[in-house]
């Protein structure tokens, strides 16, 4: 019963590709969030989307677009692939309290992204 | 420029012996810490906070100690298990001003060994 999930778990694609990941929360949260793992290992925020309008844009360049049809899903698509986009991804859940406080998140498995 | 720093990449412990990880920040206005759990091929689990209004926090095994004037935090696990292998991510917010993103450190990848 998994509470947060991505698809797919491995992407494989070639420079100048367009591709899309998924997301979906069955946890109820109104708070969704794209982190990427780069070869560095950091975990750094890109999107946060709260009831399905953007909260943070952490200067991604634009060829990477969220987009939130509902508070249960944040996908994530990518234009014009690079080698520097090539990391993990992943995506996170959170509930947001009273005076926008935020809550634990909750994260995904990742999805592995190489670019050849 | 890095928020949170988790200076030791790994720590090995014998099992049932005390694990230590520690953690340092530098942005004042961070009031909120958890401490995240990361097994290879799944995404980080959150494992404890605490709020800067608390020294310490207490959860079963595990033990968070916030020494704000130091800008310090460490995680304790008495007793370690060798199922307690795993990366361990530190990470900060500012609760106070609303929705700031989680800063996590690099990860301290922790060997328990039986």
């Amino acid at each position: 019963d998994t509470a947060v999930s991505q698809t797919p778990k491995y992407l494989v694609t070639q420079m100048g590709n367009d591709k899309s990941i998924k997301c979906e929360q069955n946890l109820g949260h109104d708070t969704m969030y794209w982190y990427k793992q780069d070869s560095k290992k950091f975990l750094k925020i890109m999107f946060s989307y709260n009831n399905k309008e953007l909260i943070i844009n952490e200067t991604v360049p634009n060829r990477f677009s969220p987009k939130s049809p509902d508070k249960a899903h944040l996908n994530l698509h990518i234009n014009s692939l690079e080698l520097g986009d090539s990391a993990v991804y992943f995506c996170a859940s959170s509930q947001q309290g009273g005076s926008g406080v935020i809550y634990e998140q909750y994260f995904g498995p990742g999805t592995r992204l190489t670019v050849t | 420029d890095q928020q949170v720093k988790q200076n030791s990449p790994s720590l090995s412990v014998q099992e049932g012996r005390i694990s230590i990880l520690n953690c340092d920040y530098t942005n004042s206005m961070f009031d909120y810490f958890l401490w995240y759990k990361k097994y290879p091929a799944e995404g980080p689990t959150f494992l404890i906070s605490i709020s800067s209004i608390k020294d310490k926090n207490e959860d079963g095994r595990f033990t968070v100690f916030l020494n704000k004037s130091a800008k310090h935090l460490s995680l304790h696990i008495v007793p370690s298990q060798p199922g307690d292998s795993a990366v361990y991510f530190c990470a900060a917010s500012s609760r106070g001003s609303g929705n700031t993103p989680l800063v996590f450190g690099k990860g301290t990848r922790l060997s328990v060994i039986a």
